[in-house]
């Protein structure tokens, strides 16, 4: 069975400060992969996804994932956090193999004004 | 906008009480899903579903069961609720077709405690 792996749960930053959060998975096959976003009271929402193409791929908000498949990996990056980045983030990785999306544990990020 | 309704936003009940978790979308999408959330764990999938009156077990489905009668709405049940049920639980759907597992529309949640 496929496995997301969040290895950051809290992550404290300043604003204008980098953000690199790191997600790890564990399936051979080809998949899709995701990231979503829930702020402070609100719903989970998209932030970005990588179906094929491009492993670069850019999100809402200044947001961008790099895939890559030799690393099993989909991190996260931001150039410069503000405040309201401050929210909870979630991996998660669609493998063709299965008809189910599999979330990592989250990240809790908290941006410091 | 896609809304996805949760018909409660908090809950409590006592164990061994029967739940029900009720959830409305109005974007006639195919696939609803129900995920508990815990801290550290995620989203963990409980059930979906890709048509009415179908269902397919998630990745926990034990303790819980699912009913899809009409196409907007998804209802998950606790039959005999108990303690480590208590959790966060969100409702979600999304397009259909080929791609289950594409962008999810989720709800509000539903805080569930059981005592």
């Amino acid at each position: 069975a496929q496995s997301v792996s969040q290895h950051n749960h809290h992550v404290i930053l300043s604003e204008a400060a980098s953000l690199e959060l790191g997600c790890n998975y564990s399936y051979g096959g080809t998949v899709n992969l995701f990231w979503y976003v829930q702020y402070p009271g609100q719903h989970l929402q998209l932030l970005l996804k990588y179906f094929s193409g491009d492993p670069l791929v850019k999100g809402i908000k200044g947001f961008e994932a790099e895939f890559i498949k030799s690393k099993f990996s989909f991190n996260l990056r931001k150039p410069s956090v503000q405040w309201s980045d401050t929210a909870e983030y979630f991996c998660a990785v669609k493998s063709n193999a299965g008809n189910m999306l599999t979330f990592g544990g989250g990240t809790r990020l908290m941006v410091k004004p | 906008d896609v809304k996805v309704t949760q018909s409660s936003r908090y809950l409590v009940k006592r164990t061994g009480e029967k739940v029900f978790l009720e959830c409305v979308q109005d974007m006639d999408h195919e696939n609803m899903f129900w995920y508990r959330q815990d801290p550290g764990l995620g989203l963990r999938l409980i059930y979906f579903s890709y048509d009415v009156k179908m269902k397919e077990k998630g990745d926990i489905p034990e303790g819980y069961s699912v009913s899809r009668e009409k196409k907007e709405r998804f209802s998950l049940i606790l039959e005999s609720a108990s303690t480590n049920q208590t959790s966060m639980y969100l409702c979600a759907s999304s397009l259909g077709g080929a791609w289950l597992g594409e962008k999810l529309f989720f709800g509000s949640g539903t805080q569930l405690s059981v005592l």
